[in-house]
């Protein structure tokens, strides 16, 4: 069954501290690999889309890098408006043409002051 | 500004009433999907359209029904809604099917089924 792992579920992180979210999948046939931020009682927000193996982007603070297992989101010297939780999400051929977005359970990152 | 639109925002309710929630995006796009996401669950998709008039099943259909009659609009019909389907609700849109299609959100309908 494929499967999409975020670690760890919640992380708490000092003002500037930098760290790192996980995102473990296996799947057959990765088509896509999404990284969207989501603020409590809104719709998530997308961030970055990776393709391949040794893939990277970058916006502001955040890094999002690809291997053929995992990928892993990179915060830089986070502030608190960095608060939120983090979902990172495969696309799939689910059959026919329809490319689903399986997500994973989210890491909730919380910055204090 | 483009946006995906839901009404309502909010929606309590009793089993058995049949409701509708309104999907509506400003994109052209032609990929629309329908997501429920509970705790401890994540975000699970229920159905998809890939055009007008093209529908199918996502990982968790029963007990719900789409329709996709205008490129812009996509509702989610609960013909007897149940406790079960208390959930947080939210449609997304991309510009087509195809893994490097992004797909956009909506904020998201909270529904209680009572």
């Amino acid at each position: 069954e494929d499967q999409v792992t975020q670690s760890p579920e919640a992380l708490r992180l000092q003002e500037g501290e930098s760290s790192s979210l996980n995102c473990s999948y296996t799947v057959s046939g990765l088509r896509g690999l999404f990284w969207y931020r989501q603020d409590p009682g809104k719709g998530p927000e997308f961030l970055f889309t990776l393709y391949s193996a040794g893939e990277e982007k970058e916006k502001e603070r955040l890094k999002a890098t690809l291997t053929k297992k995992e990928s892993f989101l990179h915060i830089t010297a986070p502030k608190p408006e960095d608060s939120a939780t983090y979902l990172c999400a495969v696309s799939l051929n689910s059959g026919g043409s329809n490319y689903k977005l399986t997500f994973g359970k989210g890491t909730l990152l919380t910055v204090n002051p | 500004e483009a946006q995906v639109t839901q009404n309502p925002r909010y929606l309590i309710t009793v089993t058995g009433k049949k409701l509708t929630v309104t999907c509506s995006q400003n994109m052209n796009h032609e990929y629309m999907s329908w997501y429920r996401q509970d705790p401890g669950l994540g975000l699970r998709q229920i159905y998809y359209s890939m055009n007008v008039e093209v529908t199918d099943k996502g990982d968790v259909p029963e007990g719900y029904k789409v329709s996709r009659k205008e490129k812009r609009n996509f509702p989610l019909i609960l013909e007897s809604p149940s406790p079960n389907q208390t959930s947080l609700y939210f449609c997304a849109s991309s510009l087509r099917e195809g893994r490097r299609n992004t797909q956009y959100f909506g904020p998201g309908t909270r529904l209680t089924v009572l």
